[in-house]
């Protein structure tokens, strides 16, 4: 495969459930995003990583819980979610540093998560 | 806090049409502008990017523009056709080093065959 690839594409979880989304990129880049985007709010920042280190998150409550274990892999864990926590969760990636000042970020297809 | 604008927020024109979408920011002080397409349940599609320092770039039959000093893009589409149907997505990318893009709420443009 190519590009960024997420997995599940459709979640449906309980508030007392555990699981995780996972996203990888296989363009080599150096940094990936976790977004999220609802239905009545503009696409939201939560984490960006930078080199597998977690170098912005943007107030994102702790029932969300980003892991990057390598450059080409995040993963975004979930526990005891609310309702409206049910959104586009969007994973992106890009390649940055030192002579690359366009960093376009590449996006997946998202992971479309319903809490119930 | 940065906040990124769009207008109008839908559009339905007939196809051969040239439209003009538009992006406005409150804090002119931008890395650069991005404007991205994102497909009914699909993820999004970076069309352009512009450097703060930059006026304008083309792709095809896109052209984008930026005002940094006024706080303003539009993204020029020619002879529009079906398959340009989609929601058109506005980003900025604070001139702070951080990568967090700010987006807007999009417009949600149906080219009508």
């Amino acid at each position: 495969e190519t590009g960024v690839t997420q997995t599940p594409r459709h979640l449906v979880m309980g508030m007392t459930n555990k699981k995780s989304l996972k996203c990888e990129q296989h363009l080599g880049h150096n940094a990936m995003y976790w977004y999220k985007q609802s239905a009545k709010k503009p696409l939201e920042l939560m984490f960006v990583y930078n080199f597998k280190e977690q170098t912005e998150n943007n107030s994102v409550p702790s029932r969300f819980s980003p892991e990057c274990p390598n450059s080409s892999h995040l993963f975004l864990h979930l526990h005891t979610l609310q309702p409206e926590d049910s959104a586009l969760y969007l994973c992106a990636s890009s390649q940055v540093g030192q002579g690359r000042p366009q960093e376009t970020q590449y996006f997946g297809p998202g992971t479309r998560l319903l809490v119930l | 806090k940065q906040e990124v604008t769009q207008i109008p927020a839908a559009l339905s024109v007939p196809e051969g049409e040239n439209l003009v979408l538009n992006c406005s920011f409150t804090d002119s002080a931008i890395y650069n502008l991005q404007w991205f397409r994102q497909d009914p349940g699909k993820g999004l599609t970076s069309l352009l990017l512009i450097q703060s320092s930059q006026r304008e770039q083309t792709s095809g039959r896109l052209n984008a523009s930026l005002d940094k000093s006024s706080g303003r893009s539009t993204l020029y589409i020619a002879a529009s056709q079906p398959g340009d149907s989609a929601t058109y997505l506005c980003a900025v990318r604070p001139g702070t080093g951080r990568r967090a893009l700010t987006f807007g709420s999009g417009t949600r443009l149906q080219v009508q065959p």
